[in-house]
């Protein structure tokens, strides 16, 4: 059990590249989170999903996009990198029961600069 | 829109100390208030949570206190440890139109002198 996982761990762009963040769970939960981490401003929630084949948007979605094709992965685009970007990405799981959200489980980061 | 306001974002105790972190969530369809440490490049983990029907919870050396007429939780420190160091973040979550959202605070660092 891998819990939640995310690729790659660390990556340098320049500014107009793509790239795609990958985070995979083997925990079974439905609900899926993109947060990025800048210094003074906590996490703040860019893309989220209810579940396969539904996403919405959170505090931050501007230059993100965001695909749950299945179940156990959330993916979180950036078509053209901007240095405002650089960042530490976390993505984040969370199992919803009862009327009432659970703990959210993270992966380990993805440290994104732009240049 | 739904907002998290977290205070202090910096704070020094001597090691033995109380610490106390405090939120303010604006959203009172908030029902899920949970606590989370995150040490130097770490990611953060669950250290305590509270649901919106309880007032308080501890465990050991921490407990979280809710009040929820005035829409605001706390987290309690006793007897601070060095490896008690780390930022410290609150959250809430709330249903919207029937989705969770989850909402952070902006975070504490804790320093624990020795």
């Amino acid at each position: 059990n891998a819990g939640v996982t995310q690729t790659p761990k660390f990556r340098v762009l320049k500014t107009g590249q793509s790239m795609t963040l990958l985070c995979a769970q083997d925990m079974n939960h439905e609900y899926m989170y993109w947060y990025r981490q800048d210094p003074g401003m906590g996490l703040r929630l860019i893309h989220y999903s209810v579940g396969e084949g539904t996403t919405a948007k959170g505090e931050v979605p501007d230059g993100y996009n965001v695909s749950r094709l299945k179940k156990q992965n959330f993916l979180l685009g950036l078509e053209s990198a901007a240095p405002s970007q650089t960042s530490v990405y976390f993505c984040a799981s969370s199992y919803p029961t009862g009327g009432v959200n659970t703990e959210a489980f993270f992966g380990q980061g993805t440290r994104l600069t732009v240049v | 829109g739904e907002n998290v306001e977290q205070h202090p974002s910096t704070l020094s105790v001597q090691e033995g100390d109380s610490a106390v972190i405090k939120c303010t969530y604006s959203d009172s369809a908030s029902n899920y208030f949970p606590w989370y440490k995150q040490e130097l490049g770490k990611r953060p983990q669950l250290i305590i949570d509270i649901r919106s029907n309880v007032g308080e919870k501890k465990d050991q050396r921490i407990a979280v206190t809710l009040n929820k007429t005035a829409k605001h939780f706390s987290l309690h420190i006793t007897e601070t440890q060095p490896e008690d160091s780390a930022v410290y973040f609150c959250a809430a979550s709330f249903t919207a139109s029937g989705t969770y959202k989850y909402i952070f605070g902006t975070g504490t660092r804790l320093k624990v002198l020795a």
